[in-house]
């Protein structure tokens, strides 16, 4: 079965660190870019951030550049994502996402089939 | 960063209803744009990307349609599974950006 299992979520002071980690199973990341997207308690989601299948491309939101790096081992077939500088605003639940990255000969598409559960990262003093 | 603006926000509908939610953006992104469905406390479902291509396992009840900058996810004969929120999701530049999502109740 096709799975991804994010964790390392918990409850982390202000300025501090985490970093989280995607645990992929039933299919080789190395032949995917992959994604994470949080979403804060009660309100909608926010994608974060992306790495190429073999990690030489990274995009992430302004908000988090400086702060949070996304990374890969394929031959984990783990994906993470180094949180520093930690901000009341970065609580979310953190969800990792396979991106089929679809082409029809022109264009490239986001397609994000898998997802994990997601993992709690709660900032606070 | 292009903004994408959903609506309406929330909705009431009943099993059989033909439901019908927009996503706006800001800017032209062509057909780059797709469509997720989430459950409370559950992680989003890929429906449609690339506008129109319905994924693969999702019922054909399900279609997406554009004109210009204004997308729309069309529910026909809306069934009590699909009770949940759904958001667009613009993939044309970086940072990805999702609308405010739908929450389609009872």
């Amino acid at each position: 079965e096709v799975q991804l299992e994010e964790s390392g979520g918990r409850l982390v002071q202000p300025g501090g660190s985490l970093r989280l980690s995607c645990a992929a199973s039933g299919f080789s990341i190395r032949n995917y870019w992959m994604t994470w997207v949080r979403q804060a308690p009660g309100k909608g989601l926010e994608w974060v951030a992306n790495i190429k299948e073999d990690g030489s491309v990274r995009h992430s939101l302004d908000s988090v550049k400086g702060r949070f790096t996304i990374s890969r081992d394929n031959a984990e077939n783990s994906l993470y994502l180094q949180m520093n500088s930690l901000r009341a605003e970065d609580t979310a639940v953190y969800f990792c996402a396979r991106d089929l990255d679809v082409n029809d000969g022109k264009t490239w598409y986001d397609a994000f089939d898998v997802w994990g559960q997601g993992t709690l990262v709660t900032v606070s003093a | 960063a292009i903004q994408m603006t959903q609506s309406p926000s929330s909705l009431s509908a009943s099993v059989g209803d033909r439901v019908t939610i927009t996503c706006r953006a800001d800017q032209d992104i062509k057909t780059d744009l797709g469509w997720y469905q989430q459950k409370p406390g559950k992680a989003p479902k890929l429906l449609l990307y690339a506008a129109f291509t319905l994924q693969s396992g999702v019922p054909s009840r399900f279609s997406g349609s554009r004109s210009g900058t204004v997308f729309t996810l069309t529910i026909s004969g809306l069934q009590p599974e699909d009770f949940a929120t759904y958001y667009c999701l613009q993939d044309y530049t970086y940072p990805r950006t999702f609308g405010g999502g739908t929450k389609v109740e009872i």
